[in-house]
């Protein structure tokens, strides 16, 4: 079976660009995450979906941060304009109803110069 | 956000040996889970736990749910090379399948 599909798996970009990371979450699943990982912050919960709506975005940065789920196998986390401090590691994740754990995609490793 | 308190942060261990970690909260957790990240990938889920109190297998690796729902801990017998990695503890309390994350920790093993 396929898992969480995240695309591109590496982005380096200039200061101000804009970016766009997408997800392919696993079919089925009605829940979809978005994450960062730093190496000061560890695991962040960006924003996560429920049947493509999204739930809870409190832990989106700021204004620059927009995630969006047209429907439900697609998502993308959009940065604009991007800085150098949002480098990271960003994860997409999925599951299935209620407490079912959480599926992992392998990550983009973004790189803002 | 909140995290969880896990330990140890790091262990350098020899093949064979078992290895032992924990995580801690002040808060009641429903469920509790475990993954490991290897480098350049995303965390792998090893294994769930959905009982106070529950005792779980898989393969080398046995973790268990804390009776007070607070915690719960991981053991790995017989390590290997390919164990090596970041493991982290992650619970899920109140709606949908939100996941707090632990502080991870580190397992470097020597031959």
């Amino acid at each position: 079976d396929a898992g969480v599909i995240q695309s591109p798996r590496h982005e380096v970009t200039e200061m101000g660009q804009e970016v766009t990371l997408r997800c392919k979450p696993i079919s089925g699943h009605d829940y979809l995450f978005w994450y960062r990982q730093t190496m000061m912050r560890g695991l962040e919960l960006l924003i996560y979906f429920n049947n493509n709506v999204p739930i809870d975005d409190s832990g989106m940065p700021e204004d620059r941060f927009s995630a969006k789920m047209p429907n439900a196998s697609f998502s993308t986390l959009k940065i604009q304009p991007s800085e150098p401090r949002d480098s990271a590691v960003y994860f997409c994740a999925s599951s299935g109803t209620g407490y079912q754990p959480q599926h992992f995609g392998d990550g983009t490793r973004l790189s803002i110069l | 956000g909140q995290q969880l308190n896990q330990s140890p942060q790091s262990m350098f261990i020899q093949e064979g040996e078992d290895v032992s970690m924990n995580c801690t909260s002040s808060s009641i957790f429903n469920t509790w889970l475990w993954y490991k990240q290897d480098p350049g990938e995303g965390p792998v889920l090893l294994i769930a736990l959905y009982k106070a109190g529950e005792l779980t297998s898989n393969g080398r690796l046995t973790a268990q749910f804390g009776i007070t729902r607070k915690d719960s801990f991981l053991n790995i017998s017989a390590s290997i090379p390919s164990d090596v990695g970041i493991y982290f503890c992650a619970g899920i309390t109140g709606t949908a399948s939100k996941l707090t994350f632990g502080t991870g920790t580190r397992l470097q093993v020597t031959l």
